[in-house]
């Protein structure tokens, strides 16, 4: 059973800093491009960064680019996210989402987790 | 970047009404789009992928259509348990997703 668990979500104020997690399983993690999504509250979903299953490509969105890194340990079968200069605006509940096909280019997702949530305030 | 246009933005409707909601892409995705089923506090649920591929699992009354860069999800009777929020999605370049359709009961 295919099995996606996020942690590291909390308040940070502006400017500061947090890393997310999110822990794999019931899949070959290394076959499969990773994405993080996110959703304000009470808004829609927004993708956020992505990144191929050897680790060597990463994908951003604009929103993001020069802030957010996206990382992935096929050892632990763990996806990251490091976020840096955080602000207001990135305030959401935080996604990882696997592609439905392996390696395939883009794609849908087919399975997500439960999300952790960031907010940002001070 | 790809824009993505979904319409309506809140739909009211029925138990067995028959309920579309449309997607318009700013440009050419070919067939890459999917739609999502959300429902509040949960992740969303991939339907449908590649513009109308029903997903296993998923009931025969969801189908997917797709005509030039205007994509269509419609729901042939409408069921209690379809009362949620519609996203599509189109993954030709990067992935981008429409604003959401909200179906909620009439």
């Amino acid at each position: 059973e295919v099995q996606l668990l996020e942690s590291g979500g909390g308040l940070v104020q502006p400017g500061g800093s947090l890393r997310l997690s999110c822990a794999a399983s019931g899949f070959t993690f290394t076959n499969y491009v990773m994405s993080w999504v996110r959703q304000a509250p009470g808004k829609g979903l927004q993708w956020v960064s992505a990144i191929s299953g050897s680790g060597g490509t990463t994908y951003y969105a604009d929103s993001v680019k020069g802030r957010f890194t996206i990382s992935r340990d096929n050892s632990k079968n763990t996806l990251y996210m490091q976020m840096n200069s955080l602000r207001a605006e990135d305030t959401a509940l935080y996604y990882c989402a696997k592609e439905t096909v392996a390696e395939g280019g883009a794609d849908s997702f087919d399975y997500w987790g439960q999300g952790t949530l960031v907010t940002v305030s001070s | 970047d790809i824009q993505m246009t979904q319409s309506p933005s809140t739909l009211s409707a029925s138990v067995g009404d028959r309920v579309t909601i449309t997607c318009r892409a700013s440009q050419s995705i070919s067939s890459w789009l999917a739609w999502y089923q959300q429902k509040p506090g949960k992740a969303p649920k991939l339907l449908i992928d590649k513009a109308s591929s029903l997903q296993s699992g998923v009931p025969s009354r969801f189908s997917g259509s797709a005509s030039g860069t205007e994509f269509t999800l419609t729901i042939s009777s409408l069921q209690p348990d379809d009362f949620a929020t519609y996203y599509c999605q189109q993954y030709s370049s990067y992935w981008t997703f429409g604003q959401g359709t909200k179906v909620e009961i009439k």
